[in-house]
């Protein structure tokens, strides 16, 4: 069964400090990993998309790491700010015929960074 | 661009009721997907559309769901008759290609008393 976890379910840091969030995943065949960041009230914002052959992406103060072989990823994030403050879901992609796919979604991981 | 739009923002209604929730896609996206989140469950994936054509609908709950997309800037989400379990917020992204980066509108806020 196809299935992705996120962990920490919740995080509370100070701001200015750094953090990583973490995402494990059984979803095959695997297309892509995206990070998605989530502000209370919001719709979902893409952070990163990464494929197979990607281990690294940035995007500004955030930076999300692939090992396609552990099927874990990541996503740090470099000097926190007040407004980091949100929800960052991890989904994970699956091939299922020509140019269909399947979504599996994580929890979410709860970010709140305090002053 | 004005993004994914959706409405209404915000929707109580009583059991029984029927319910329809509106998505106009980005303009020249081909691919329009339709979620459900609630603490409880996360955001799940109800149904997808390619090109007007839906393509996965396993999500969708059960037979008091129904979705359409007549035309590439429209499509609706139907709910009747609507139970109190289906309170949620529901969005709509639009995408390039069904592999791409999807972009999510503000949501629609539904109550079922």
């Amino acid at each position: 069964k196809n299935q992705v976890e996120q962990s920490p379910q919740s995080l509370i840091i100070l701001e200015g400090k750094n953090c990583t969030l973490q995402c494990n995943y059984t979803v095959s065949p695997f297309s892509n990993l995206r990070w998605y960041k989530q502000d209370t009230g919001r719709g979902p914002v893409s952070l990163t998309i990464m494929t197979f052959s990607e281990n690294t992406k940035s995007n500004g103060r955030y930076t999300a790491t692939l090992d396609a072989d552990t099927k874990q990823s990541s996503l740090h994030i470099t000097a926190s700010q007040l407004s980091d403050s949100a929800s960052y879901i991890c989904v994970v992609s699956a091939v299922s015929g020509g140019s269909n796919y399947k979504l599996t979604f994580g929890k979410g991981t709860l970010l709140t960074v305090n002053p | 661009d004005a993004g994914v739009i959706q409405s209404p923002r915000h929707e109580v209604t009583e059991m029984g009721q029927e319910v329809t929730l509106r998505c106009k896609p980005i303009s020249g996206h081909n691919s329009l997907f339709w979620y459900r989140q609630t603490m409880m469950r996360g955001l799940e994936l109800l149904i997808y559309f390619n090109n007007n054509v839906p393509i996965d609908d396993s999500g969708m709950p059960e037979d008091r769901f129904s979705a359409k997309m007549p035309n590439a800037s429209f499509s609706t989400l139907k709910i009747q008759p609507s139970e109190p379990r289906d309170s949620a917020v529901y969005f709509c992204a639009s995408s390039w290609t069904g592999v791409g980066e999807q972009f999510f509108g503000p949501g629609t806020r539904l109550t079922v008393l």
